[in-house]
């Protein structure tokens, strides 16, 4: 079965600085997908980033960049110039490639960007 | 951006009652899910649902679980007899066909069985 674990339950930054967020995954299938998801309080969970296993290349979204480690199973999600509007619960995330397969959700990070 | 809505926001319910749990995904959309997420755990899968039926469906979705999409338009979730073990934030989610990559969720109903 495939588990996804993030080790940080909160992490605190300071504003404009770059923070981390670690995730690591356990599979034994070759083709899937990883996510990272924020929920701001009261929100509903919205994707920040996603990677494909087939794509070396890491992913990147203005801001927020993975480190996508396929061999050590590893997918941090790095925040540059973090803002106030960042702060939020971080998921880690992982799907088979199946076209209907479920979402696996790590336990979340929470993180707290301090003005 | 459309937005799936999940209502109430916060229901609070007695052990033992049945709760009707609602939500409207994006109109175009065609899976959809339950996850829930107890305090301080992982967010779980409970069930997906395509083409009027079930698709798969964790452990956790026993007997006292059913989903349903009455109208076309709402998606809701059932807990017939509910337990402690039950109170849970619960969070919906849709997507259209193919688009394999992106699922859009709710902000979730937090559920309290007291």
């Amino acid at each position: 079965a495939q588990t996804v674990t993030q080790s940080q339950p909160e992490m605190s930054v300071q504003e404009a600085e770059t923070v981390t967020l670690s995730c690591t995954y356990d599979t034994s299938e070759s083709d899937y997908y990883l996510f990272w998801y924020k929920q701001p309080p009261s929100r509903q969970m919205i994707l920040v980033i996603r990677q494909e296993a087939y794509k070396q290349q890491n992913a990147t979204e203005n801001r927020f960049s993975v480190n996508f480690q396929k061999a050590a199973k590893s997918f941090s999600l790095k925040i540059s110039d973090s803002q106030l509007g960042d702060a939020a619960m971080y998921f880690c995330a992982y799907r088979n490639r199946r076209e209907d397969d479920k979402i696996i959700f790590g336990k979340g990070t929470r993180l707290h960007i301090l003005p | 951006e459309p937005e799936v809505t999940q209502t109430p926001s916060h229901q609070v319910t007695q052990m033992g009652q049945e709760v009707i749990l609602r939500c409207v995904p994006i109109s175009n959309h065609l899976y959809f899910y339950w996850y829930r997420q107890i305090l301080g755990q992982k967010v779980e899968f409970l069930v997906s649902f395509y083409n009027n039926e079930i698709s798969e469906k964790s452990e956790i979705f026993d007997d006292q679980f059913s989903v349903e999409r009455p109208d076309g338009s709402n998606f809701t979730l059932k807990i017939r007899s509910t337990k402690l073990e039950d109170s849970a934030m619960y969070f919906c989610a849709s997507r259209i066909p193919g688009a394999t990559l992106k699922a859009f969720f709710g902000q979730g109903t937090r559920l309290t069985v007291v």
